[in-house]
């Protein structure tokens, strides 16, 4: 069990909006930075979102990134049934120096 | 283009012992932070273990601490998982990964390479 709370699946229609929420503590999100990561079936995962809201080159504004205390959200826009697949939240946990990832969810594009 | 290619996966028992390598390439190796991350069959991804520049400060999560060690070596652009005293839950597709999580992200991963620990 994660030490970052996402919810296991979220779905929408293609074309619309959805956002998966990751909560964590003071430990981990409340005084780290917060990164967002897509992991589509076969292939490796990918970087969407890092240092909380700032996108790599190459990523679509249609991902988003937020952090408000110690939770975060991802934003996706205009859902293509292309984004199926995992998303993980990941940040420091600074009470074990160390690396956490949400538990993932699972987005489903209708 | 940034290249990371993991090789050194296999079968091992328990209590076996087996090193992963990933040789990088395409970007300033020795001045990147570098990360090891796993996935077991049907789990989410697990943060294992992450390393600066240099080496010079190493980190692990607590289900591999004492029994895997990260290193690097930079002239090679190589880094390295040496993992000990497997158990079967260890079992996954370890991922080389350039970058740290706590800054910056995990910007380019590699394919990995699959660890299966069974006897």
């Amino acid at each position: 069990q994660s030490v970052l709370t996402q919810p296991p699946s979220v779905s929408a229609a293609p074309g619309q909006r959805v956002t998966i929420s990751c909560s964590g503590s003071s430990s981990n999100i409340g005084n780290n930075y917060v990164s967002w990561y897509q992991h589509l079936p076969g292939t490796a995962p990918k970087l969407l979102i890092y240092d909380n809201d700032k996108r790599p080159s190459g990523i679509p504004d249609r991902f988003s990134g937020s952090k408000s205390g110690t939770s975060a959200t991802l934003g996706i826009t205009g859902l293509q049934t292309g984004d199926e697949g995992d998303y993980y939240c990941g940040t420091w946990q600074s009470t074990l120096s160390a690396g956490v990832f949400g538990g993932g969810t699972k987005l489903t594009v209708l | 283009e940034v290249e990371l290619l993991e090789s050194g996966g296999g079968l091992a028992q328990p209590g076996g012992s087996l090193r992963l390598s990933c040789a990088a390439s395409g970007f300033p190796f020795d001045s990147s932070s570098m990360t090891w991350v796993r996935q077991a069959p049907g789990k989410g991804l697990e943060w294992v273990s992450s390393l600066t520049f240099n080496g010079g400060s190493t980190h692990y999560a607590d289900s591999v601490k004492g029994r895997f060690t990260i290193s690097r070596d930079n002239s090679k652009t190589t880094l390295y998982l040496q993992m000990n005293r497997l158990r079967a839950d260890d079992t996954a597709l370890y991922y080389c990964v350039k970058g740290g999580i706590y800054s910056s992200g995990l910007d380019y991963w590699g394919q990995g390479t699959l660890v299966t620990v069974s006897s």
